[in-house]
């Protein structure tokens, strides 16, 4: 079974500060791990993806991500926040093993403020 | 290139009744997905469809069902509803195994 932990249920930030957003994953085999963003009343939007390769994932939106193999984490990070970066930020992971499909399992949601 | 698109928006209905929501996915892409969230929640796994073939499925009961048409849209169905299906229904579509971009939702209120 693969799970996802988002331990923190909200982060505040200042504008201009840089923002991290933890994430915490359990899965069979090797990962495949995404960032997606929910504005209000809206579908996710894709943000960045980790694959294979380099543990520095550069995104949408200067965003970025850090895949750590031994901690399994994959926490979403960005230099200078925007107030416009507020929102809801979920983590999902997939299994690599093609028999596992498309099925993404995501975490609760780290939602984040950013204030002027 | 159009997004996904979903229909309805909005959906309002009464317990025991049956539902049908509608997902057209990107062009191009032969995989869609379907999810559950709950208000406060991370999405829920339904169901994914591939070359209309079903390739996966969450732990939801029959009454919930789907379907892929042969041009790739698909249909969520979910018969006898009860208080606890409102949420926001949402469909994704991705190209083979790829990342999966979503569609903006169907909201569904069950009263």
């Amino acid at each position: 079974a693969q799970s996802v932990a988002q331990p923190e249920d909200q982060v505040n930030v200042a504008e201009g500060n840089p923002l991290t957003v933890k994430c915490t994953y359990s899965v069979s085999g090797n990962p495949y791990l995404f960032w997606y963003v929910q504005y209000p009343n809206r579908g996710l939007q894709f943000l960045l993806k980790y694959i294979t390769g380099d543990n520095l994932v550069k995104g949408s939106y200067g965003f970025e991500a850090e895949f750590n193999k031994s901690q399994t984490s994959f926490h979403l990070k960005k230099p200078s926040a925007l107030v416009s970066d507020s929102a809801l930020y979920f983590c999902a992971v997939r299994e690599q093993l093609k028999a596992a499909g498309n099925k993404l399992t995501f975490g609760g949601g780290t939602r984040v403020l950013v204030k002027p | 290139d159009a997004g996904v698109t979903q229909s309805p928006t909005h959906l309002i209905k009464t317990r025991g009744q049956q539902v049908t929501l509608r997902c057209s996915p990107i062009s191009g892409h032969k995989s869609v997905s379907w999810y559950q969230q709950v208000l406060g929640q991370g999405p829920q796994f339904i169901f994914q469809y591939y070359e209309k073939e079903e390739r996966g499925r969450g732990n939801f009961p029959d009454r919930f069902s789907a379907r892929q048409f042969p041009n790739y849209s698909s249909e969520l169905n979910v018969n006898a509803l009860l208080l606890g299906d409102s949420a926001l229904y949402l469909c994704a579509s991705s190209a083979e195994l790829r990342e999966q971009y979503f569609g903006p939702g169907t909201r569904l209120t069950v009263t």
